[in-house]
């Protein structure tokens, strides 16, 4: 089953509203998590890391203000695509590393898919 | 900065041919681990393995393989005997450890394409 787990895994939205993704990391604690964004046909590119407890830090040319990070809990982060427009159309994908004590792995979430009208 | 170079940006082949897509990354880390994932059209990220760059052992999983060479900073994956089932996206990944361990750096991805 799923470690890492995203929902929505599909959502829709009229351009100008605000749309919330959740991450959570369902069998470990995760201090960190991550978030990629995908155009279609394109790679995943890092948008920014989440650090629980402490604001994110973003990628180099993603807009804090648009893409809201919050990491309340070791099992939660949140992306809230703020004012969405068309263009943030996208498939959003997080992960979460896990630091066990003999070895660390990553895992991703499912992605959720978003589409801006 | 990290890199990944996916040089084959699109791949066909006939069903039962093999297959090698490759991977060559950049980092100045000398600890790292290297990834493959596979994407369906789905979107979800599959994992197929995970290297460490202290280990250079070569790695068989049925009819995946993977060539790990630090010399060539490459980590080329073989698909053998290719299947329908085996069409999708590959990415190969380059994550870091300590700090921002989990921090990944993805190629452009390769997509493989298996006839009947």
């Amino acid at each position: 089953g799923a470690v890492v787990s995203q929902h929505p895994s599909w959502v829709i939205c009229k351009s100008g509203t605000s749309v919330k993704i959740e991450c959570r990391s369902l069998d470990f604690q995760a201090t960190t998590m991550f978030w990629y964004r995908q155009f279609p046909k394109q790679s995943l590119m890092l948008m920014a890391t989440s650090n629980e407890g402490s604001k994110a830090t973003y990628e180099q040319g993603v807009e804090k203000d648009k893409f809201l990070i919050n990491h309340a809990s070791l099992t939660l982060s949140t992306l809230t695509v703020t004012s969405a427009h068309p263009e943030d159309s996208s498939f959003y994908i997080c992960s979460a590393s896990f630091s066990g004590r003999i070895r660390n792995t990553i895992y991703f979430g499912e992605g959720s898919w978003l589409t801006v009208v | 900065a990290q890199k990944v170079t996916q040089a084959q940006t699109e791949i066909s082949v006939v069903e039962k041919e093999d297959v090698t897509l490759d991977c060559v990354y950049e980092t100045r880390d000398t600890t790292y681990y290297l990834f493959w994932y596979k994407q369906p059209p789905s979107g979800e990220l599959v994992f197929l393995i995970r290297r460490n760059s202290f280990d250079e052992q070569n790695e068989i999983s049925g009819r995946y393989s993977w060539n790990f060479q630090k010399s060539t900073s490459s980590f080329n994956f073989t698909i053998t005997a290719s299947q329908v089932v085996d069409s999708a996206v590959y990415f190969c990944a380059l994550s870091e450890v300590g700090t921002n361990a989990g921090k990944s750096t993805f190629g452009d991805g390769t997509t493989l394409t298996v006839k009947p």
